[in-house]
């Protein structure tokens, strides 16, 4: 019964090299988000879609690419790992753009 | 865009005894003003919100207050339990987009 679920749940992997994560919410919002969560513990929204359309995108280097196949499916796929993208990335819905985000557990990236 | 403050950056309490954490927001459109809760190791959750036609609102130990014309709003918690030891984020949002503080870390002491 897992609301807003992403995968995988913690992810390692060599500077250079290409990963993606994945997001899938089960409750039939139409608006999904990206967050990155630093070591200071500071949430930062990266990305907002709205039905499947990208609405928001926050300075985000062009190396990370999000994805939405339907609007129960976000992805972000990040090219070229830096040492500095290592944090946590969580994935977040809401019924619209005005209510209330939940989000999932989350996805610790580490970049070495 | 919104820019949202949050005070203080930590807070020791006594068990027992009330935690306040205080907001400050920029864009006089924001009009919706979620409080989220995040363990170590959780994700952040949603624990209690006010919108903007409401200038208070509570649920059993946790209380908000919203001052539109001030632009800040505020988290209460009465009668802290060690399990309210966690970070706490403020949150202000228009369109699509919630802007975050920068968190609360509190420490309930037994």
């Amino acid at each position: 019964d897992t609301a807003v679920s992403q995968t995988p749940k913690y992810l390692v992997t060599q500077m250079g090299n290409d990963k993606s994560i994945k997001c899938e919410q089960n409750l039939g919002h139409d608006t999904m988000y990206w967050y990155k969560q630093d070591s200071k513990k500071f949430l930062k929204i990266m990305f907002s879609y709205n039905n499947k359309e990208l609405i928001i995108n926050e300075t985000v280097p062009n190396r990370f690419s999000p994805k939405s196949p339907d609007k129960a499916h976000l992805n972000l796929h990040i090219n070229s790992l830096e040492l500095g993208d290592s944090a946590v990335y969580f994935c977040a819905s809401s019924r619209n753009g005005a209510d209330t985000q939940y989000f999932g557990p989350g996805t610790r990236l580490t970049v070495l | 865009g919104e820019n949202v403050e949050q005070h203080p950056s930590t807070l020791s309490v006594q068990e027992g005894d009330s935690a306040v954490i205080k907001c400050t927001y920029s864009d006089s459109a924001s009009n919706y003003f979620p409080w989220y809760k995040q363990e170590l190791g959780k994700r952040p959750q949603l624990i209690i919100d006010i919108r903007s036609n409401v200038g208070e609102k509570k649920d059993q130990r946790i209380a908000v207050t919203l001052n539109k014309t001030a632009k800040h709003f505020s988290l209460h918690i009465t009668e802290t339990q060690p399990e309210d030891s966690a970070v706490y984020f403020c949150a202000a949002s228009g369109d699509y987009k919630l802007s975050f503080g920068a968190g609360t870390t509190v420490t309930v002491r037994a």
